[in-house]
């Protein structure tokens, strides 16, 4: 079945660790993309990808990388995690890129850093 | 600047009552405007857009560009609508990056 699958679902790790958080999808989809959202606030694109080999900032600074090597796997690395960076993480994907175009999301990651 | 806003951060119904989800936003042209909502314990999930005019589990939304506003609507509330709802829109010139409003919590009461 088509999915959007993100791993590990919850983290808590100390500052000064180097993280990557999985995201892979099953939908056969070209854009990615990476949001970051605090309790009961907005989202936050940090990173979007196109395609394979194509990734782009997003609206919100972050000390977060991200690659994109294969059409299906876009992981988010952080090389020094801090407690600012203590947040819910959630990737998506979508087949289009405009008009009204939907987002699939996977189900998060929940970072803590100590 | 673009920006989405929603003014309520909680609201809390009874079962049966008709619901009103405030959604006003800001651009310049003709966005592409959604309704996304996250049941508990669920991924979020896109529950309409404006160009489809369609009703989704009860639920519809009228774009008012005089008013700049998508609000979201159902006549009566069932305790399985209790969620987190996000007004989004999407630019439909230069980036198409959708902006997110902080969303709204629907609390429907027995």
């Amino acid at each position: 079945e088509a999915d959007i699958y993100q791993t590990p679902r919850y983290l808590v790790i100390g500052t000064g660790k180097k993280i990557t958080l999985e995201c892979s999808q099953t939908m056969g989809h070209d854009k990615m993309y990476w949001y970051q959202q605090d309790p009961g606030m907005e989202l936050h694109l940090i990173h979007y990808s196109y395609g394979v080999n194509s990734t782009e900032k997003g609206d919100l600074s972050s000390e977060s990388t991200v690659s994109r090597i294969r059409t299906e796997h876009f992981p988010l690395t952080l090389e020094s995690a801090r407690p600012s960076h203590t947040s819910q993480y959630l990737c998506a994907s979508s087949e289009l890129w405009t008009g009204a175009y939907e987002q699939y999301f996977g189900p998060g990651t929940r970072l803590t850093v100590t | 600047a673009q920006r989405v806003t929603q003014p309520e951060k909680l609201l809390s119904v009874f079962k049966g009552a008709p619901v009103e989800l405030k959604c006003n936003y800001s651009y310049s042209g003709s966005p592409e405007l959604f309704w996304y909502v996250q049941y508990s314990r669920q991924r979020l999930q896109l529950l309409l857009r404006h160009i489809s005019r369609e009703s989704i589990k009860g639920f519809t939304a009228d774009l008012n560009k005089g008013e700049t506003s998508f609000h979201l609507k159902k006549p009566f509330a069932q305790e399985e609508d209790s969620a987190m709802y996000y007004c989004a829109l999407a630019p439909t010139s230069g980036t198409y990056k959708y902006i997110f409003g902080t969303g709204t919590r629907l609390k429907v009461l027995a």
